[in-house]
């Protein structure tokens, strides 16, 4: 399978502590994004980060690449309950094949406790 | 600008019915892809269209059908429902060329009785 895997599943913390969540994939890829889903809900675009980038910040966000692993990384500083939702991370492969398509991981349930 | 928009947000259907789904992107946008989220497969890709043509399609039955407009609406389409397609239907927008970077709207829930 080409899916992303994120580790862990479920992630519990307290509110003010930081979440780092990871994401592996297999093959090589043009970039790697980040979403979060509220509980049933559409899927909200947090990151978008670039094969040859490394690390990329938006907010209380950071995402980090290694190629070399294939794995790529959330941190989310000073959580808050709002938080509390599902991550994914979703692979945009190099092959032709993929045009249009991304491959999303089971995702991590953070939840953040007030 | 405004984002993706999906109608119809909520849908019931029976066994054996059809239903259509609509999804506008982003103004501007020339991809659309459709994706089906169920709690035991998560995110499955069903199929992509730019520019009116179907570039790219899952391993989705052929029940599962879509097309798009010259306006880049796209519309999917689940003919002969099953109680398996109960699911949240997502549709997201792309307009990069290089990047394909995604957009989702609040999705379509379809539960078939």
């Amino acid at each position: 399978s080409q899916q992303g895997e994120e580790d862990p599943q479920a992630l519990s913390i307290q509110e003010g502590e930081n979440a780092t969540m990871n994401c592996s994939y297999k093959t090589s890829i043009n970039n790697l994004q980040w979403y979060r889903q509220n509980s049933g809900r559409g899927l909200v675009h947090l990151i978008l980060i670039r094969s040859n980038e490394r690390e990329k910040h938006s907010g209380r966000l950071r995402v980090t690449l290694d190629t070399s692993k294939k794995s790529s990384s959330l941190l989310i500083t000073a959580s808050r309950a709002a938080d509390t939702a599902s991550y994914f991370c979703a692979t945009d492969y190099r092959r032709g094949s993929t045009l249009g398509r991304l491959y999303f991981g089971r995702g991590t349930q953070l939840t953040v406790w007030p | 600008k405004a984002g993706v928009t999906q109608t119809p947000r909520y849908l019931i259907k029976t066994r054996g019915q059809q239903v259509t789904l609509s999804c506008s992107p982003i103004s501007g946008h020339r991809s659309v892809s459709w994706y089906q989220q169920t709690p035991g497969q998560g995110l499955q890709f069903l199929f992509e269209y730019f520019s009116e043509t179907q570039r790219n399609k899952g391993n989705f039955p052929g029940r599962f059908s879509g097309r798009q407009f010259s306006n880049s609406r796209s519309e999917m389409n689940v003919s002969t429902l099953e109680l398996g397609d109960s699911a949240l239907y997502l549709c997201a927008s792309s307009g990069g060329v290089v990047y394909n970077e995604q957009f989702f709207g609040p999705g379509t829930r379809l539960t078939v009785l």
